[in-house]
């Protein structure tokens, strides 16, 4: 089955930059998208197509994919930034929708 | 304003059988197609499945293959979940979203109802 690789855990200082990564081989060669999702709410797309930003979502979500890892960076990192964050994309050969294991992220 | 909202989730017996209901405003339900994604208690997002504007493509987890049935009825603006033989294991909140093409992000989500499998 097709597995993304998320780690459980990112913890970052409020001001600092996190970077969650995503990881299967050749991932860079499929669109990557990025979902946050609060404490008990559904989840949202902040970024979508690797490295797009959907309307309202701050410029300090980006993301990138490149080889065996796609990256979600959030700059500036708030304390409204604690979430779960999710990686996702689509599986042609098994014609699946694939989300990673999602990662808690803590502000210290 | 896109607004989907899910209904029909409850508490049902092992072996039970359950019908989701997703209703969409805001948005031209007809051109849009629709995906069912569920979270277990504590757990990540688990895609469960979909289908296309015209019901032409459905896709389903191979872990719900055989057992839930997706439907959709665009004179009504709403997306159905059969959920039959249902399993512990399938208690989860469940989340109506829809995407453009299959390699599109889900872009829009309903706030989800909770199935609860248990005796």
């Amino acid at each position: 089955s097709y597995v993304l690789t998320q780690p459980p855990s990112v913890s970052v200082a409020p001001g600092q930059t996190a970077r969650i990564p995503c990881g299967r081989d050749n991932i860079g060669s499929k669109s990557v998208h990025w979902y946050q999702q609060m404490s008990g709410q559904a989840p949202v797309l902040v970024v979508y197509d690797d490295s797009d930003r959907p309307s309202g979502i701050p410029e300090r979500f980006s993301g990138s994919n490149s080889g065996d890892t796609a990256t979600l960076t959030i700059s500036r990192v708030e304390a409204g930034d604690e979430a779960d964050y999710y990686c996702q994309v689509w599986d042609r050969s098994g014609n699946h929708w694939v989300f990673g294991g999602g990662t808690k992220l803590t502000v210290l | 304003e896109v607004q989907l909202e899910e209904s029909g989730g409850g508490l049902v017996k092992p072996g039970g059988s359950l019908r989701l209901s997703c209703a969409a405003s805001g948005i031209t339900f007809r051109s849009y197609h629709m995906t069912w994604v569920r979270q277990a208690p504590g757990k990540g997002l688990e895609w469960v499945s979909s289908i296309s504007s015209s019901t032409t493509n459905i896709y389903y987890a191979d872990s719900v293959k055989g057992r839930f049935t997706i439907s959709r009825d665009n004179a009504r603006n709403s997306m159905n979940l059969q959920m039959n033989s249902l399993r512990a294991e399938d208690t989860a909140v469940y989340y109506c979203a829809t995407y453009g093409n299959t390699s599109d992000p889900l872009d829009h989500w309903g706030q989800g109802t909770l199935v609860i499998v248990s005796s």
